[in-house]
């Protein structure tokens, strides 16, 4: 069974450009998360889809970022237009829809912003 | 917003050493997770908590669940190399499915052969 994959490993872009991250769950999750880590700090929650919808999204830093899940099945994360200190890892996960279930980690998508 | 503090950031043992790690929280959570992280890699769940008190172990590694539902430790007994990564504690307070995990900071491990 494929894991939580997301695209692009890593992106760096000049400050004022717009990188959109991509994140495929693992087959029949319903949830689907984001989250964030920049250097050296905790991994911050940003928001929570169940199926296409947004369930939690008081994680997201302010309307540069726009998250999508149409469909319910891969999700986008875009970014524009970035600032510096959107940097950082940001981290897909997913998991069934029931409590105690595992959440599944992807790799991250590294991004330097310039 | 909640927050845990996890601590030490960083140690540096060798091999055949026992490590220990603690998350602690001013909130209740009614679950608590500890999570590996690679060098490039996601984090990887180690051990999952769902009791106050709970005590669990998975091969070296061994875990619990404070019983005021605020803290939580991690022990590694006996280190190899490869336990070298990030460790990060994880609590989720939501009773519903798929409710947000709150991270600690992370505790980077090093283990000298």
């Amino acid at each position: 069974e494929a894991g939580v994959t997301q695209f692009p490993s890593h992106s760096v872009i000049e400050k004022g450009q717009t990188v959109t991250l991509r994140c495929d769950p693992i087959s029949g999750h319903d949830n689907l998360y984001w989250y964030r880590r920049v250097m050296g700090k905790e991994i911050k929650f940003l928001l929570h889809f169940v199926k296409e919808s947004k369930q939690d999204e008081s994680g997201m830093p302010n309307n540069r970022f726009l998250a999508e899940r149409t469909g319910g099945t891969y999700s986008t994360l875009k970014v524009q237009p970035a600032e510096l200190e959107d940097s950082g890892v940001y981290f897909c996960a997913s998991s069934q829809y029931l409590r105690g279930n595992t959440i599944y980690f992807g790799e991250g998508s590294w991004l330097t912003v310039v | 917003g909640q927050q845990l503090n996890q601590s030490p950031q960083s140690m540096f043992i060798q091999e055949g050493e026992d490590v220990s790690m603690n998350c602690t929280s001013s909130s209740i959570f009614n679950t608590w997770l500890w999570y590996k992280q690679d060098p490039g890699e996601g984090p990887v769940l180690l051990i999952a908590l769902y009791k106050a008190g709970e005590l669990t172990s998975n091969g070296r590694l061994t875990a619990q669940f404070g019983i005021t539902r605020k803290d939580s430790f991690l022990n590694i007994s006996a280190s190899i190399p490869s336990d070298v990564g990030i460790y990060f504690c994880a609590g989720q307070s939501g009773e519903t499915s798929g409710s947000r995990l709150t991270f600690g900071e992370g505790t980077q491990l090093t283990v000298n052969p």
